[in-house]
């Protein structure tokens, strides 16, 4: 049975640091893994999609990675804001429908 | 703009009453979803449907069925609320044909009393 987890569960971190969000799993038969941001109170906003034949994907800030071999994937964002704070989540799809879900870190970037 | 629209955004409902929670989506996706979120568990699906007409159960459907008579629509009710049923439900979409990314609506908040 595919488990997904996120550690740390929370962190804070200061303004303007790097910093790396892991996802592990345990069953390495998946199509694609994602990342998104949900705000208190909102829905996922979705950040990066990484097929299975990919290593990484980039947008802006952000850089996820992907190994497969290992069950891990990373959510690496540069120079941290406070508009950063938010909860990220990792979901990797293990089938057409299937979608299993870590259950978040809570990111807290302080000014 | 293009997206997934939940209604209501929340709503408290009395244990034993019907509730239809409302989903649609403007993309075109062929594929939708329910998710609960809870707490220490996550999200977890209730019912899917990978095209209208066609739906199945998700890992906690227990309580909640759906339909899809068209590609847009795919509204949840549960027959007979309880208070287990309380939670936060958002509905999902993409579009299996090209594998895009899930795309999420803003959650109904169900609070059963």
């Amino acid at each position: 049975k595919q488990e997904v987890t996120q550690i740390p569960a929370a962190l804070s971190v200061p303004e303007g640091e790097n910093l790396v969000l892991n996802c592990s799993f345990t069953d390495s038969a998946i199509y694609n893994l994602q990342w998104f941001r949900q705000d208190p109170g909102k829905g996922l906003t979705s950040l990066l999609l990484i097929q299975s034949s990919q290593r990484e994907q980039t947008s802006g800030r952000l850089n996820a990675s992907l190994d497969k071999s290992s069950g891990r994937s990373t959510l690496y964002i540069a120079a941290s804001q406070p508009g950063d704070s938010a909860t990220y989540l990792c979901a990797v799809r293990a089938g057409t429908y299937k979608y299993i879900f870590g259950t978040g870190t809570r990111l807290k970037v302080l000014a | 703009i293009a997206g997934i629209t939940q209604a209501p955004t929340s709503q408290i409902l009395a244990a034993g009453r019907r509730m239809t929670l409302r989903c649609t989506q403007d993309m075109r996706h062929n594929a939708m979803y329910w998710y609960r979120q809870d707490l220490g568990l996550g999200l977890r699906l209730i019912h899917y449907s990978n095209t209208a007409g066609t739906t199945g159960k998700g890992e906690v459907p227990d309580g909640y069925s759906v339909s899809r008579a068209n590609t847009d629509d795919f509204p949840l009710t549960l027959a007979s609320a309880v208070p287990s049923q309380t939670s936060v439900y958002f509905c999902a979409s993409r579009d299996t044909d090209r594998d895009t990314e899930a795309f999420f609506g803003q959650g109904t908040r169900l609070t059963v009393v």
